[in-house]
């Protein structure tokens, strides 16, 4: 199964907002309700930032939202802090026989 | 509260099986609509899942390393098991095991700490 694609990179200031795409196929996102989105600082465990396209877990700001259209799923991050630089990787369901596949990931730079 | 942890071998030789052993505690892999998974990330490069198995025993692999990944678990120890043939420097990767949550989802809310296993002759 092929990787979704993301941006390699994203960047923004304090305070503003960015948005990070993951764009899939009428397989994966297109198909399912089951796109995630995690967040990796460096040297650390990937956290679970949003689930089931838009649902955020206990814990995660809700600066952090979620949507999708299509094929292409997005991250939004409003009102950028400091502490959100990272990498953060989309993934989705991918049906019964492939289960699950991961983005190439996205590097958010905070200027 | 949910942990998970990796154990295993940090260094494997080409061509050897490798065998990682996750053991979790504060849910149960008897649950329905629990699974447990194991996904790699190499230096520097994006996660890849690998294998997923739930509740049921039923059990899903990456389609271009099915012929070299099996997935157990032993409900009885809180145990997941990922073994991998035929090892090669390419598989060289922090390998993570992650809780699939009840509720019919498709997501990892949990993680382990992450072992890092190094593909070296």
């Amino acid at each position: 199964q092929s990787a979704l694609t993301q941006p390699p990179s994203a960047s923004g200031s304090p305070g503003q907002s960015v948005t990070i795409s993951c764009t899939g196929t009428t397989s994966d996102i297109g198909a399912y309700d089951y796109v995630s989105w995690y967040q990796q600082h460096p040297g650390k465990v990937p956290k679970l930032m949003i689930y089931e396209v838009s649902k955020r877990p206990s814990g995660v700001p809700d600066r952090f939202s979620g949507s999708k259209s299509g094929n292409t799923a997005s991250l939004t991050v409003s009102g950028l802090q400091a502490e959100d630089e990272a990498d953060y990787y989309c993934s989705s369901y991918a049906g019964t026989n492939i289960w699950g596949v991961f983005g190439g990931g996205t590097k958010l730079t905070v200027l | 509260q949910i942990t998970l942890k990796e154990s295993g071998p940090t260094l494997a030789k080409p061509t050897q099986t490798l065998t990682l052993t996750c053991t979790f505690s504060g849910f149960s892999l008897t649950t329905s609509g629990v699974g447990v998974a194991w996904i790699r990330q190499p230096p520097g490069k994006a996660l890849e899942w690998l294998a997923v198995i739930n509740w049921k025993d039923d059990k899903r692999y990456k389609s271009s390393l099915k012929t070299r990944l099996t997935i157990t678990k032993d409900t009885s120890k809180n145990q997941v098991v990922l073994t991998m043939t035929n090892m090669d420097p390419v598989d060289t990767a922090t390998y993570y095991c992650a809780h699939r949550p009840a509720g019919g989802g498709y997501y990892f809310q949990d993680w382990g700490q992450g072992t890092l296993v190094t593909v070296s002759s």
